[in-house]
């Protein structure tokens, strides 16, 4: 078992839908969770930072944590078709070593 | 948000030759920096964590030798891939911890690594 799960979709969705990413763990260390964009041969980008359990806001983006379950999401409200990309989840515990999910491939169609 | 930058962007080289990959952070202090390898529509290996003014920390399965990492100043870290072959090429990213920010983690835009 991978200590990071993802499906890799892909997932496509029409212009103005809501992106619903998530993302399960084994490590019970875990506790820093982040949401990451890969646009085609980029970097990945940072979207999400969120520390512990809770729920987090910023823009069109919800990021939410439940420790308790081990699983994390990611919401995209009102989607445009800049957001294809790949989303990626990572996680870590106190060493900051990050574990990566395996990517979530979107396409949001015009 | 924090730019880390990674310089050269793309990279040819010949076989047999070795080619270094500066990863930078531009607006903070990076004590802990990351390399990582990515092959086309796969996640993001870990290689090495890079701290500033110590050893590399690598991980399994990555050759030390091949891959040194130096890491002389809070804002620079190096990768060289030494003796390049073939099946080094990959798209290869820095990442570089702020401390200041929660300990956030930034990426850079990547390294293209062809070996011909």
């Amino acid at each position: 078992q991978k200590e990071v799960e993802q499906d890799p979709g892909p997932l496509s969705v029409p212009e103005g839908a809501i992106v619903s990413l998530n993302c399960t763990y084994s490590n019970s260390a875990f506790q820093y969770f982040m949401w990451y964009r890969q646009y085609s041969r980029k970097g990945p980008e940072l979207l999400m930072y969120t520390y512990s359990s809770g729920n987090k806001e910023d823009g069109r983006f919800t990021a939410q944590v439940d420790k308790s379950s081990k699983y994390i999401s990611l919401f995209i409200r009102d989607s445009q078709p800049s957001d294809s990309a790949t989303y990626l989840c990572a996680m870590s515990a106190t060493n900051y070593k990050l574990s990566f999910g395996a990517g979530t491939t979107v396409t949001v169609r015009a | 948000g924090a730019v880390v930058s990674q310089h050269p962007s793309w990279v040819i080289c010949k076989s047999g030759t070795s080619v270094k990959i500066e990863c930078r952070s531009l607006d903070f202090q990076a004590t802990t920096m990351f390399w990582y390898r990515q092959f086309p529509k796969q996640s993001l290996m870990l290689m090495a964590t890079s701290n500033e003014g110590s050893k590399a920390t690598y991980e399994q399965g990555v050759e030390k030798d091949k891959f040194l990492i130096n890491h002389a100043s809070l804002t620079l870290s190096t990768l060289t891939v030494t003796s390049a072959h073939p099946e080094d090429s990959s798209f290869y990213i820095c990442s570089a911890q702020d401390r200041t920010v929660g300990n956030t983690i930034y990426f850079g835009e990547g390294s293209w690594l062809t070996v011909v």
